[in-house]
């Protein structure tokens, strides 16, 4: 299957600094990426749909000016989050859409911890 | 908005025992898609249901989609300590954006 890559797999950070996360899809272009928050034993929170080469939509509840996106190229979007907190501290997914198939294949994920 | 549940949360299981994990949603779904994910690992697809009652295997997996596109069912057979994990479902209305969204999971753990 195709492969989706993310970068950090695991960062740690001092509260108020800004990480950003980068998702690549290997071997295809993905128009559509999605990006995705699991905490603890919960399931996974969509945070919001990026689109090469245009805003991203967020889902509700979801801060478009913390959590800055940015799809660039049909294989990159990248994940900013500013000024960040230990309450942001979780495990990052993203996906990437193969518009041939329409299935969606998931990164490998990045876990953040913010002290 | 949408909701996906999933019943039950947690399943504890001997070795070679059968699993199953139930998924409903509050809206009716263009499709259905099942993902496994490890401890400490990513969300790994398994299978997509797209047709209204469709059944389909994989090995001792079994995939059903219910007649009305609401509900789904995973079942396992003889279940193996391979098995482990926690089973999601995801379920898109379709559209351009394909957007998933996940039901609450089902730990499995399997017991010697």
């Amino acid at each position: 299957g195709a492969v989706v890559s993310q970068h950090p797999s695991w960062v740690i950070c001092k509260s108020g600094t800004s990480v950003k996360i980068e998702c690549r899809s290997l071997d295809f272009q993905a128009t559509t990426m999605f990006w995705y928050r699991q905490f603890p034993k919960q399931s996974l929170m969509l945070m919001a749909t990026s689109n090469e080469g245009s805003k991203a939509t967020y889902e509700q509840g979801v801060e478009k000016d913390k959590f800055l996106i940015n799809h660039a190229s049909l294989t990159l979007s990248t994940l900013t989050v500013t000024s960040a907190h230990p309450e942001d501290s979780s495990f990052y997914i993203c996906s990437a859409r193969d518009p041939g198939s329409n299935e969606q294949f998931f990164g490998p994920g990045t876990r953040l911890t913010v002290l | 908005g949408q909701q996906v549940m999933q019943i039950p949360q947690y399943q504890h299981v001997q070795e070679g025992e059968d699993f199953t994990t139930y998924c409903n949603s509050s809206t009716t779904l263009s499709n259905i898609q099942w993902y496994k994910q490890r401890p400490g690992g990513h969300p790994v697809f398994l299978i997509q249901l797209v047709k209204s009652g469709e059944v389909k295997k994989q090995k001792r997996l079994t995939f059903q989609f219910g007649e009305a596109k609401k509900n789904s069912s995973l079942h396992i057979t003889a279940t193996q300590t391979t098995d482990v994990g926690t089973y999601f479902c995801a379920g898109s209305l379709g559209g351009g954006g394909n957007k998933l969204t996940f039901g609450t999971g089902t730990q499995l753990k399997v017991e010697l």
